[in-house]
């Protein structure tokens, strides 16, 4: 099956400092990835979504300019949290859509505790 | 009202019986339904999609989908300790999949 690689699975930063989350779909070639972040004991909320060339749809409640999304090429996606606080931590999940169908296809998710 | 709504649990069944997962959802063009199962501290992985009404067999999974009640299960047979996790599940909408907040469903040997 496709396989979707979420890089650093996990990363410790400090409060104020920015982390770079990379997602890259590795056999595939994804037009639109999904940004997912889930808290302890909780479900799945969507961040945003971002297709290949363009500007991602942020989901209400979302601040864009805190969470920075690039989705710069067919097989990568980036999630840069700015100024990162305690509240930040939690585990985020990438999905990506192939170009073709309509299979969604889940990375194995990067754990962020902001210190 | 929440766009998927799941049980939280926990539910707890025993081993060899069977577990019925439940989801109820808002969304009457919602086209698309599944279930995922998560491990602790791990991804969710699919182990079931179901796109018309009626029932939809695999292996010891079984997905039932009722559109007109917005509803939509999850049976699960013959439940194995292994089967212990949270069960969530997922409605696709027209660009977006959308997650229950999950049920927690333990197997007690």
């Amino acid at each position: 099956g496709a396989v979707v690689s979420q890089h650093p699975s996990r990363v410790i930063c400090k409060s104020g400092t920015s982390v770079k989350i990379e997602c890259r779909s590795l056999d595939f070639q994804a037009t639109t990835m999904f940004w997912y972040r889930q808290f302890p004991k909780q479900s799945l909320m969507l961040m945003a979504t971002s297709n290949e060339g363009s500007k991602a749809t942020y989901e209400q409640g979302v601040e864009k300019d805190k969470f920075l999304i690039n989705h710069a090429s067919l097989t990568l996606s980036t999630l840069t949290v700015t100024s990162a606080h305690p509240e930040d931590s939690s585990f985020y999940i990438c999905t990506c859509r192939g170009t073709t169908g309509n299979t969604i296809y889940f990375g194995e998710g990067s754990w962020l505790t902001v210190v | 009202q929440k766009e998927v709504e799941q049980n939280s649990g926990p539910l707890s069944v025993p081993e060899g019986a069977i577990a019925s997962l439940n989801c109820t959802y808002s969304d009457r063009g919602s086209q698309s339904f599944f279930w995922y199962r998560q491990y602790s501290g791990k991804s969710p992985e699919l182990i079931m999609s179901i796109y018309s009404n009626g029932d939809k067999e695999d292996g010891r999974f079984t997905a039932q989908l009722n559109k007109a009640s917005q509803y939509v299960s999850l049976l699960i047979r013959d439940s194995q300790p292994s089967d212990s996790a949270t069960y969530l599940c997922a409605v696709q909408g027209a660009q977006k999949l959308v997650f229950g907040q999950g049920t927690r469903l333990t197997i007690n040997p």
